[in-house]
């Protein structure tokens, strides 16, 4: 089992709605949660982190933590096509300082 | 405004040669990582240091070396490349403070074993 599991997708939405994006872990010494998007071609860029249990939005985007049921989500309000690229969760394990990403889920915005 | 540097950006190897990845980071940062991507695989940490003078297996680290050569520099080492190394290769570092940590990624570095 991988540390950090993510549905491939892709997941496909309509230009507007609301893309829900998914991310289990199985190291409960986990601290902080990370979601970062690449573009084909390019390098990861950080969208938001969490390390709180609850919400965390920042502009369209909304982070949700749930430290007992081991899930990470991100929304992505107000879904633009320039929105489509790989979402890439990542938990970083203060114990070991290091961060474990999982596969990544494809995402299409479709006009 | 360099951030985290990676060189080459592209490399072809013959199945045995060895190679080094060369990183440095201008941010200060403590820790510093190297992974690599291939489709469908997301990242993959091959091997990290947390801070100078210290490095550590990651999740894929077998026909890899690493030198944590400084607080700047990080690198990465091919002793005999395999085809299976063909990959995206990302370095990365970041300040290593447990929460709200942010880790930056150069921009990648090509490798095909043939």
């Amino acid at each position: 089992q991988k540390e950090v599991e993510q549905n491939s997708g892709p997941l496909s939405v309509p230009e507007g709605a609301i893309a829900s994006l998914n991310c289990t872990y199985s190291d409960r010494g986990s601290q902080s949660f990370f979601w970062y998007r690449q573009y084909s071609g390019k390098s990861p860029e950080l969208i938001m982190f969490i390390y709180s249990n609850g919400d965390k939005e920042d502009g369209r985007f909304t982070a949700q933590l749930n430290k007992a049921s081991q899930y990470v989500s991100l929304l992505i309000r107000d879904s633009q096509p320039s929105d489509s690229a790989t979402y890439l969760c990542a938990a970083f394990s203060g114990g070991y300082n290091k961060l474990i990403f999982g596969a990544g889920t494809r995402l299409a915005v479709h006009p | 405004n360099a951030g985290v540097t990676q060189t080459p950006k592209f490399q072809v190897l013959k199945t045995g040669q060895s190679m080094t990845l060369q990183c440095a980071q201008d941010m200060n940062h403590n820790s510093m990582y190297w992974y690599r991507q291939d489709p469908g695989m997301g990242l993959r940490l091959i091997y990290y240091s947390a801070s100078e003078g210290t490095t550590d297996k990651g999740e894929v680290p077998n026909g890899y070396n690493v030198s944590r050569l400084n607080k700047r520099e990080f690198s990465l080492r091919l002793e005999s490349a395999a085809p299976s190394q063909t990959s995206v290769y990302f370095c990365a570092s970041s300040s290593g403070d447990t929460s709200g940590n942010t880790i930056y990624f150069g921009e990648g570095s090509w490798l095909t074993v043939v």
